[in-house]
């Protein structure tokens, strides 16, 4: 089984609000990730957990809080938000996220609308 | 750092035609390869992968060979199906980045019945 799953699958949100994006996976991966996609464009890395630790962060606004409870779980919450934010957020896991070849497996992402 | 340069889409083929999408790359190391497949609103999809020279990824009837000494992976699929219609990201991993995907710019595929 290589299922991530992701939820909601669509959010709305106004500028004011706070929301969360949740991410799962029961593959006993230990690492998992969060990106950014736009329309039309490959996927950005906003953060990655490795072991329930935050190893990468690629300078995100601190609008976007990251959560990883444990290794199977996977939050990003949201607050403040900016029309610019509006994307399709994935969220992916991999069995360790240290380097080598590492696949990783994509859940299905949350489509998030900020007005 | 690395980077990816991806075969400029759209590409419109009709059923049964012989694909190609191109991809070459630039990484430190001896990267992992991966091709990536994203259908219409949905996440993206492990399509292949490659971990060596001259290793051979293949799946769904997709074939990508790594080509250390061109530096490319292409892709390509002897007759195209319309379910095949999506985009196609390639995306090297070195070893030295952590677990990071470059991912090129992707390449939308259309295929008329």
């Amino acid at each position: 089984d290589t299922e991530v799953t992701q939820t909601p699958k669509h959010l709305v949100m106004g500028m004011t609000n706070k929301k969360s994006l949740k991410c799962e996976q029961h593959m006993g991966h230990r690492a998992m990730y969060w990106y950014k996609q736009k329309a039309k464009k490959p996927p950005e890395l906003m953060f990655v957990y490795s072991y329930e630790k935050l190893s990468i962060n690629e300078s995100v606004p601190s609008r976007f809080s990251p959560e990883c409870p444990n290794s199977s779980l996977l939050n990003l919450h949201l607050h403040a938000l900016q029309p610019e934010d509006s994307a399709l957020y994935l969220c992916a896991s991999s069995q360790e996220g240290r380097g080598g070849t590492d696949t990783q497996y994509f859940g299905p992402g949350t489509r998030l609308t900020v007005l | 750092g690395n980077s990816v340069t991806q075969m400029e889409g759209p590409v419109t083929l009709s059923e049964e035609a012989f694909l190609t999408i191109n991809c070459t790359y630039t990484a430190t190391g001896y990267p992992s390869l991966f091709w990536y497949v994203q259908y219409p609103g949905e996440g993206l999809q492990l399509l292949l992968k490659a971990t060596k020279a001259d290793d051979k990824g293949s799946n769904k009837g997709f074939e990508a060979t790594y080509r250390k000494e061109t530096t490319s992976f292409h892709l390509e699929k002897g007759s195209v199906q319309v379910s095949d219609s999506a985009v196609y990201f390639c995306a090297p991993q070195s070893e030295t980045s952590g677990s990071r995907l470059t991912f090129g710019e992707g390449t939308q595929l259309t295929v008329n019945p």
